[in-house]
């Protein structure tokens, strides 16, 4: 049975502070790897997705990593700002249509 | 485009009542997703609809069900319910695949009192 695991669950950063976020996972057969964003209340927003086959992908002041073999995956943020403030959660499937298995998350606090 | 809409956004039930959620996805998904989000459990999967057929099935008892309708509008029910079926539900739509980018509704709130 897949479990993805996030540490740390929660992380207090000062504004302007580059940060890495961690996800581990337990079976490496995995078709792709998110990461999502969820503000206090609210759903989640897609952020990033790696395909399998993928070693990273990057969007604006995000950079995701997956290391399939070794189980795991980083998400780091430049220059962090107040509005990056949330939790973020990864999530993993399998080939076949199979559902997203998510880890708690990492609340993230970015004090201005 | 509009995103994934769900209905009610909040609601109170009693236990032992019944409760239907709605969810409308973006336009031309097919797939549509349920989970339950708890502060203790995390976001836990329900059940998945695709071309109104339920693709994949969670380990939560029968009392939560589901269903998909020709515009892919999926419902969810879940019967007598109990205290701790309080939690935050979410509905995600996809275009088909589990490679595509999945996207999120801003969830209905359930409390059971």
């Amino acid at each position: 049975k897949q479990e993805v695991t996030q540490i740390p669950a929660a992380l207090s950063v000062p504004e302007g502070e580059n940060l890495v976020l961690n996800c581990s996972f337990t079976d490496s057969a995995i078709y792709n790897l998110q990461w999502f964003r969820q503000d206090p209340g609210k759903g989640l927003t897609s952020l990033l997705l790696i395909q399998s086959s993928q070693r990273e992908q990057t969007s604006g002041r995000l950079n995701a990593s997956l290391d399939k073999s070794s189980g795991r995956s980083t998400l780091y943020i430049a220059a962090s700002q107040p509005g990056d403030s949330a939790t973020y959660l990864c999530a993993v499937n399998r080939e076949g249509n199979t559902p997203l298995v998510f880890g708690k998350g990492t609340r993230l606090s970015v004090i201005a | 485009k509009a995103g994934v809409t769900q209905t009610p956004r909040y609601l109170i039930k009693t236990r032992g009542q019944q409760v239907t959620l709605s969810c409308s996805p973006i336009s031309g998904h097919r797939s549509v997703s349920w989970y339950q989000q708890t502060p203790g459990q995390g976001l836990q999967f329900l059940f998945e609809y695709f071309s109104e057929t339920q693709r994949n099935k969670g380990n939560f008892p029968g009392r939560f069900s589901g269903r998909q309708f020709s515009n892919s509008r999926s419902e969810m029910n879940v019967s007598t319910l109990e205290l701790g079926d309080s939690a935050l539900y979410l509905c995600a739509s996809s275009l088909q695949a589990s490679g595509n980018t999945i996207y999120f509704g801003e969830g209905s709130w359930l409390t059971v009192v």
